[in-house]
Order: C-alpha cells, then sequence, then structure tokens
C-alpha cells in the first residue's frame, strides 16, 4: 500500500538556526498536507500542497511540492521556541486515504 | 475556523471494561469522520473512517469488534473500546474534514483534529 517516509525522525537545532523535514512518497499524491503537533497536543493543519512544483510560504516557513508530486519539504528559517513539535507530512494518493508520515520531532535549544 | 471536539480527554479504566469517546463537530456538519491511533512519539494510524448512517470502513488489522463506531448523526461519531487491555493504551483521535463550502476554508480537504483521548487500560 502507498507509504509516506519523512526524514529526519529528530531533529535538535540551536534557536535561530534553519530547520527541514523531508517526505517522500511511494507513490503519486494528489496532494500533501502538513501539520504540526505541539507536546501533549493534537495536529493542526499548517497547509495543502496541490500542483507539481508548488512552493508556499507562511512568514519563516517554506513548503515544496516535487515536481513529480512524490516528495515534499518543510524548510523553517531561524527557528523560534513556539516551532518546537512534531511536524507531519499527510498525503493524499489512490485510494483516497490521507497518509501520515512518521513525523519530525524538532527541538529547540533557546 | 471549523472545530472538532473530542471527549474524554482522558480516561483509566480496569482491564475488561468498556470506553466511549465522542467526537462532535461543532460548526460544521460531517458526514465522515476518522478515527486514528497514536502510540507514544509516533505516527497518527488511520482505524477507520466513520460514516454517517452507515456502517464504519475499518483499516486492515483493526478489530471491528473491538473498536465500535457510531455515527449517528452529521455531528457525532462515538469509538467504543470494548473488552479493553493494557495494550488498548493510547492516544485515540478523531477527525473531520471541513465541507467545501465552510467559510474560510474553500474545500481545501484540511482536516481538523479533537483534542485527543489518551486512554489507559489498568
Amino acid at each position: 500500500g502507498q507509504q509516506v517516509m519523512q526524514i529526519p525522525q529528530y531533529q535538535h537545532v540551536q534557536e535561530g538556526e534553519d530547520f527541514t523535514t523531508y517526505c517522500n512518497s511511494s507513490t503519486t499524491l494528489s496532494n500533501i498536507q502538513w501539520y504540526k503537533q505541539r507536546p501533549g497536543g493534537h495536529p493542526v493543519f499548517l497547509i495543502q500542497l496541490v500542483k507539481s512544483g508548488e512552493v508556499k510560504k507562511q512568514k519563516r516557513l517554506t513548503f515544496q511540492f516535487g515536481e513529480a508530486k512524490k516528495n515534499s519539504s518543510l524548510h523553517i528559517t531561524a527557528t523560534q521556541t513556539t516551532d518546537v513539535g512534531t511536524y507531519f507530512c499527510a498525503g493524499i494518493g489512490g485510494a483516497q486515504k490521507l497518509v501520515f508520515g512518521q513525523g519530525t520531532r524538532l527541538t529547540i535549544n533557546p | 475556523g471549523a472545530v472538532v471536539s473530542q471527549h474524554p480527554s482522558w480516561v483509566i479504566c480496569k482491564s475488561g471494561t468498556s470506553v466511549k469517546i465522542e467526537c462532535r463537530s461543532l460548526d460544521f456538519q460531517a458526514t465522515t469522520m476518522f478515527w486514528y491511533r497514536q502510540f507514544p512519539k509516533q505516527s497518527l494510524m488511520l482505524m477507520a473512517t466513520s460514516n454517517e448512517g452507515s456502517k464504519a470502513t475499518y483499516e486492515q488489522g483493526v478489530e471491528k469488534d473491538k473498536f465500535l463506531i457510531n455515527h449517528a448523526s452529521l455531528t457525532l461519531s462515538t469509538l467504543t473500546v470494548t473488552s479493553a487491555h493494557p495494550e488498548d493504551s493510547s492516544f485515540y483521535i478523531c477527525s473531520a474534514r471541513a465541507p467545501p463550502w465552510g467559510p474560510g476554508l474553500a474545500g481545501t480537504g484540511e482536516l481538523f483534529f479533537g483534542e485527543g483521548s489518551r486512554l489507559t487500560v489498568l
């Protein structure tokens, strides 16, 4: 079945450093979504990418969708302590089911 | 934005008892809701898709007799963990997809998650 792989599993950075998490799907995706889950909280929707090669920005966050619509990335510039949490990508494939990646847990040293 | 409420947020029960978790969409109607299970520091695993007025669709490996799902109305889905055992201890989260006509949502297909229910079976 469809698999969504996400790396790295963990990332620890100094406040102010950049952070990137990568997402790869075994199949072509119709779209990809990104969620953030704070420790002890529930996932919160960040963004959805639909078009091949799409790039979207939200302040310090940059989201990309690959040309082949099989990979995606989230890049955070100049991390802040409020960025702490686990970032999940989730893709919708042929079965119209949303499949989540394993998540990347970001911790930040202030 | 759309709000999904889940109750209870945490529950502790004895082995062998049944536990019911409620998921409500507060400001929109959801014909479909999704139930996920999340183990500590792991991803969300889809358990089943709850369909209003019909039977739930379970993912492979999920026991439908163990995890009973009822979607009795357009705003309420319930998950009942029957005869719970310690291995059922987990974080259960429901979600619903916002309707395409919702304010500011424009059919993005994003999922709105409930706050989650942490189940501990002793």
